[in-house]
């Protein structure tokens, strides 16, 4: 029920672009991105609440795809801030615990 | 406005020992989740708590830990007779009450406190 994170790691250049793939085999509610620096708690990014909903922050966006019960974190001109481990968190549409978080994916930029 | 808090941040215990970590949310906030993660691995969400109320407990292991939120003072996760595997950081987070369909909103983390177990 854990949902997968791909890739799992990412090294990129200042200026570069990424993408995080997060996938779930449960149909989705709502995908939730953090961010976690080493040693640091986790970090609320956004919420995606419909499917297909996109939304941004600054240079840092996500989709979401309820159909294909995935959601993707796009990263456009990385900077060095952007790097540490980025952890989708689902929320299921069935009753009980539905949230979980993803595996996580670890990002490196480098000057 | 105070964030999330968490103490001790730091905490060593010995095998056979009980540790007792504590969290006070943010101001406002109704719902608090404990989770557990071992080094350079991902979040493992234990429990989920309202004041007073266990709202989904699917997390936690089924011998020696408990939690509460009482309707007065901070969330605690006990966690009895602490074995070596226990070792880990264990964060709290916060949020605001979500209304239906989505029961999941926004989660505001504290600092953890990394248990050591000797």
């Amino acid at each position: 029920q854990q949902p997968v994170q791909s890739p799992q790691a990412v090294i990129l250049r200042e200026g570069e672009d990424a993408v995080i793939n997060c996938s779930s085999s449960k149909a989705l509610y709502s995908v939730h991105w953090y961010r976690q620096k080493h040693g640091e708690a986790p970090v609320f990014l956004m919420i995606l609440l419909k499917g297909g909903e996109q939304k941004g922050h600054e240079k840092i966006s996500a989709s979401f795809n309820e159909k294909k019960q995935q959601s993707s974190l796009y990263l456009t001109a990385s900077q060095l801030s952007y790097s540490g481990t980025y952890f989708c968190g689902t929320e299921g549409t069935g009753t009980g615990n539905q949230f979980y978080f993803g595996t996580g994916t670890s990002l490196t930029v480098i000057p | 406005n105070a964030g999330v808090m968490q103490n001790p941040r730091h905490l060593v215990r010995r095998r056979g020992q009980e540790a007792r970590l504590r969290c006070s949310p943010m101001k406002g906030h109704s719902h608090v989740y404990w989770y557990r993660q071992l080094p350079e691995e991902g979040l493992k969400f234990m429990v989920y708590l309202q004041k007073e109320n266990i709202i989904d407990e699917s997390g936690m292991p089924k011998e020696r830990f408990s939690a509460e939120f009482p309707k007065e003072g901070p969330s605690i996760l006990r966690i009895q007779q602490v074995v070596r595997g226990d070792s880990a950081a264990y964060f709290c987070a916060s949020s605001q009450y979500q209304s239906a369909p989505s029961s999941y909103n926004e989660q505001f983390f504290g600092p953890g406190t990394r248990l050591t177990v000797l």
